[in-house]
């Protein structure tokens, strides 16, 4: 099993540009997230999804849209970068059965950055 | 709200010493607690976690935390720590409202040194 998979591994964008972050998971898992890691502040929730076909903000969405393809695929997309979005980016699942009692599995991160 | 604080964000220690990672939270509900361990260039692996039982809690690779409900922290421990534990490590709190969302410390690097 590969786990959570991200791709890009890096990614350099101007001011203005859009690109989506793919994410998938081999675990059969009903939850996904979407968080950035930023020095000093650990990881915040950008946006989640609970189940096939939901979607929900968290603590930082403006600024980002994301797409729960299916069960295994979850994907961000950023419509017009800016600077302010330069971060590590991880995606994560979990079997979505137990709340927030429910490990998380993280995939390696994409590390944007935006000029 | 819930919030978390990670008293320290640098610990320096020697190998085979003893370590302590302070971790403090704040919520009006029930929460559930964890640690989780980002080596250099990684993503995040649980090392453990306090659902409810027992407040002393056993984790992989030689580490442990202690759930103290009155002073509302959950300090992870090493009694012997190894070079191969330097990495960034985070507290998170989840609540038990059925939202699935987790909260995040700022991360404490352990830097052990030879």
């Amino acid at each position: 099993n590969a786990g959570v998979t991200q791709t890009p591994k890096f990614q350099v964008l101007k001011t203005g540009q859009s690109m989506t972050l793919q994410c998938a998971q081999d675990m059969n898992h009903n939850s996904m997230y979407w968080y950035r890691q930023d020095p000093g502040m650990g990881l915040r929730l950008i946006y989640y999804s609970a189940s096939e076909g939901t979607t929900d903000k968290g603590e930082v969405p403006n600024g980002y849209n994301v797409s729960r393809l299916n069960k295994r695929e979850f994907s961000l997309r950023l419509e017009s970068a800016a600077p302010s979005q330069t971060s590590v980016y991880f995606c994560a699942s979990s079997e979505g059965v137990a709340g927030a009692a429910d490990t998380q599995y993280f995939g390696p991160g994409t590390r944007l950055t935006v000029l | 709200a819930q919030s978390v604080t990670q008293l320290d964000s640098q610990v320096p220690v020697f190998e085979e010493a003893p370590v302590e990672l302070r971790c403090n939270y704040s919520s009006s509900v029930s929460v559930y607690l964890f640690w989780y361990v980002q080596y250099p260039n990684q993503g995040l692996q649980l090392l453990l976690k306090y659902l409810s039982g027992s407040t002393l809690v056993k984790g992989i690779n030689g580490f442990e935390a202690e759930f103290n409900k009155s002073q509302t922290s959950f300090h992870l421990r090493k009694p012997s720590v190894h070079i191969s534990d330097t990495a960034e490590y985070f507290c998170a709190v989840g609540l038990d409202t059925g939202r699935r969302a987790l909260t995040f410390g700022s991360g404490t690097r352990l830097q052990v040194q030879p």
